[in-house]
């Protein structure tokens, strides 16, 4: 089927450890989204890329990288920079309108990072 | 960029009830302003969506209402069932129109 996985679901992880989240899509979409999820908060932007290679900051970006080598996969590091990483984090991807506009998102069903 | 507001926080109503989400957005350029659902543990999907040269979309129980000059756009369920129970969320492009920004969301609760 196609779809979003992200993996792992949970995650802990130590102070001052970096980490990758790993989400990959089979739906053939060019771009890929990374949203964080805090209660009260929605979801808020962290990084999107376009194309292969390419990539934006969102709202939130400090404390995380991305890269994006394959048109698949779109992993997420939060790096021991990130002041607060507990969170949900939703990986997505979308198939752009026209003129590059964005489209509807597909969603994975996330991955739940704990600091400890 | 893109700013959306979303009121109320939580929603509580009677099964066979009707429940209303509205949402504001400052960019006056926005075209295009999507719903999603998500369900416990799961990810958001997309429930309806309205581009800004409509003023209302349905889709059997629930709808969007567009206000372009107000700038404000709104969810209506009719008919609430339990298992409309869940987050929603109204969203906006930013101010590329390459990524969407999402409101704070929503919980409700249907009652039976």
């Amino acid at each position: 089927d196609g779809g979003i996985t992200q993996s792992p679901k949970y995650l802990f992880r130590k102070e001052g450890q970096n980490v990758t989240l790993s989400c990959e899509q089979n739906l053939n979409h060019d771009a890929m989204y990374w949203y964080r999820q805090d209660p009260g908060q929605g979801l808020r932007l962290i990084y999107y890329s376009q194309i292969v290679n390419d990539f934006q900051k969102g709202d939130i970006a400090e404390g995380y990288s991305v890269s994006r080598e394959k048109k698949e996969s779109f992993p997420l590091t939060v790096t021991s920079a990130q002041k607060n990483p507990t969170a949900f984090y939703l990986c997505a991807s979308s198939r752009p309108r026209q003129g590059g506009l964005t489209g509807e998102l597909f969603f994975g069903e996330g991955s739940r990072l704990t600091v400890l | 960029g893109e700013n959306v507001e979303q009121h109320p926080s939580t929603l509580s109503v009677q099964e066979g009830d009707s429940a209303v989400i509205k949402c504001t957005y400052s960019d006056s350029a926005s075209n295009y302003f999507p719903w999603y659902k998500q369900e416990l543990g799961k990810g958001p999907q997309l429930i309806i969506d309205i581009r800004s040269n409509v003023g209302e979309k349905k889709d059997q129980r629930i709808a969007v209402t567009l206000n372009k000059t107000a700038k404000h756009f709104s969810l209506h369920i009719t008919e609430t069932q339990p298992e409309d129970s869940a987050v929603y969320f109204c969203a906006g492009p930013n101010q590329a129109g390459t990524a969407l920004i999402f409101g704070k969301g929503t919980t409700l609760s249907v009652s039976s």
